[in-house]
């Protein structure tokens, strides 16, 4: 069974202060490992998938990374406006039953104080 | 341009009655799914849909009945409803599993409270 485990739980930064997210994962067979983040009340927001080791994408002053058994994202000089739910997945071997299903991390709670 | 709707977005309701919850999405997808977001903001899968055909049932009491009349809606029924099943549904959407990207994308959630 795939699972995915994230950490920390929570994170307080001031604003600039630069941080990194961890999300480790097992799957039979990695098809994407996908990063999404929520606000409270709101749904997921897609933000970035990755597909294999090595890889890395960016998008403003959020970058992920992917190794064979994690993934990181890293948040370069944050500001208040990254507070959120950061939220890893993983989509496993698509030829497989219930092979298009994400299975979720628990989240990372980040605050980012002025 | 509201990709993927929820309605409603707030449903407070007592201990054994039924209740649907309706999704609906514009990107074009051909695949559609339920997840839960419980107390402890796990999200998990509980249906998917590829083009109105059942794919996924991840062991979901049967009193959750989903229902896809065409590729762009998929709606939730719950009978008799419970204590445990207050929590956020969420519905998503994303293109078959065979295209070169498969992201979902979420709807707003509908906030499900059960008395």
């Amino acid at each position: 069974e795939d699972q995915v485990t994230q950490s920390p739980e929570a994170l307080r930064l001031q604003e600039g202060e630069s941080s990194s997210l961890n999300c480790s994962y097992t799957v039979s067979g990695l098809r994407g490992l996908f990063w999404y983040r929520q606000d409270p009340g709101k749904g997921p927001e897609f933000l970035f998938t990755l597909y294999s080791a090595g890889e890395e994408k960016e998008k403003e002053r959020l970058k992920a990374t992917l190794t064979k058994k994690e993934s990181f994202l890293h948040i370069t000089a944050p500001k208040p406006e990254d507070s959120a739910t950061y939220l890893c997945a993983v989509q496993g071997n698509p030829f497989k039953a219930a092979g298009n299903k994400l299975t979720f991390g628990g989240g990372t709670r980040v605050l980012v104080k002025p | 341009d509201t990709a993927v709707s929820q309605t409603p977005k707030y449903l407070v309701t007592q201990m054994g009655n039924d209740k649907s919850i309706k999704c609906e999405q514009n990107l074009g997808h051909d695949t559609m799914y339920w997840y839960k977001q419980d107390s402890k903001k796990f999200l998990k899968i509980m249906f998917s849909y590829n083009n109105k055909e059942l794919i996924i049932n991840e062991t979901v009491p049967n009193r959750f009945s989903p229902k896809s009349p065409d590729k762009a809606h998929l709606n939730l029924h719950i009978n008799s409803l419970e204590l445990g099943d207050s929590a956020v549904y969420f519905c998503a959407s994303s293109r078959p599993v065979t295209a070169l990207q498969e992201t979902q994308y979420f709807g707003p959630g509908t906030r499900l409270l059960v008395l």
